[in-house]
């Protein structure tokens, strides 16, 4: 099992411009998640799902929308990228029914100029 | 919603000796709390969780106290070693329809040999 994976690893957005992050789980989770990291912030949720076709907002939604077409794919998207969305963003996922663990991806580095 | 707060932002320890991470939170609700540990460039993984019905959990070097009246609950790892070294995450959550983990803002634990 490749577990949580993440692509790209790595993205530089000029303001305005728009992209979409990856996540894909193996586990057949049925719960997935994006956080965002930032320096002394720990990490906050941004949106969640709890199973395919179903989303909803975390913490810090603003600016970004999210879908998940597949139990196993959770995409987030930013429309509109800006400078204050600069990041690390982390994709989580746990099988509630088995665990409450979250698993995490490695991770995707985003800088906005 | 659910805050919480962890202590220290950084710590330092010779090896060999005990290190201790403490954090509070808010809501009384909250009956999950796990810890994760972060390595550079990585995505955080578990290293051991507690509920509310436990005072006291272990797993070799590594300990979770919960004390439920004070809402907070506190890491240590004992006999550190250099491999310790890394970014420890509290967080806590109701064990509800979603799961959404609220995380504490991260201790950096340095282990010098």
């Amino acid at each position: 099992n490749a577990g949580v994976t993440q692509t790209p690893k790595f993205r530089v957005l000029k303001t305005g411009q728009s992209m979409t992050l990856l996540c894909a789980q193996d586990m057949n989770h049925e719960y997935m998640y994006w956080y965002r990291q930032d320096p002394g912030m720990g990490l906050r949720l941004i949106h969640y799902s709890v199973g395919e076709g179903t989303t909803a907002k975390g913490e810090v939604p603003d600016g970004y929308n999210v879908s998940r077409l597949k139990k196993q794919n959770f995409l987030l998207g930013l429309e509109s990228a800006a400078p204050s969305q600069t990041s690390v963003y982390f994709c989580a996922s746990t099988g509630v029914l088995k665990s409450e663990t979250q698993y995490f991806g490695p991770g995707t580095r985003l800088l906005v100029l | 919603g659910e805050n919480v707060e962890q202590h220290p932002s950084t710590l330092s320890v010779q090896e060999g000796d005990s290190a201790v991470i403490k954090c509070t939170y808010s809501d009384s609700a909250s009956n999950y709390f796990p810890w994760y540990k972060q390595e550079l460039g990585k995505g955080p993984q578990l290293i051991i969780d507690i509920r509310s019905n436990v005072g006291e959990k272990k797993d070799q070097r590594i300990a979770v106290t919960l004390n439920k009246t004070a809402k907070h609950f506190s890491l240590h790892i004992t006999e550190t070693q250099p491999e310790d070294s890394a970014v420890y995450f509290c967080a806590a959550t109701l064990m509800d329809s979603s799961y959404k983990l609220i995380f504490g803002s991260g201790t950096r634990l340095l282990v010098r040999p």
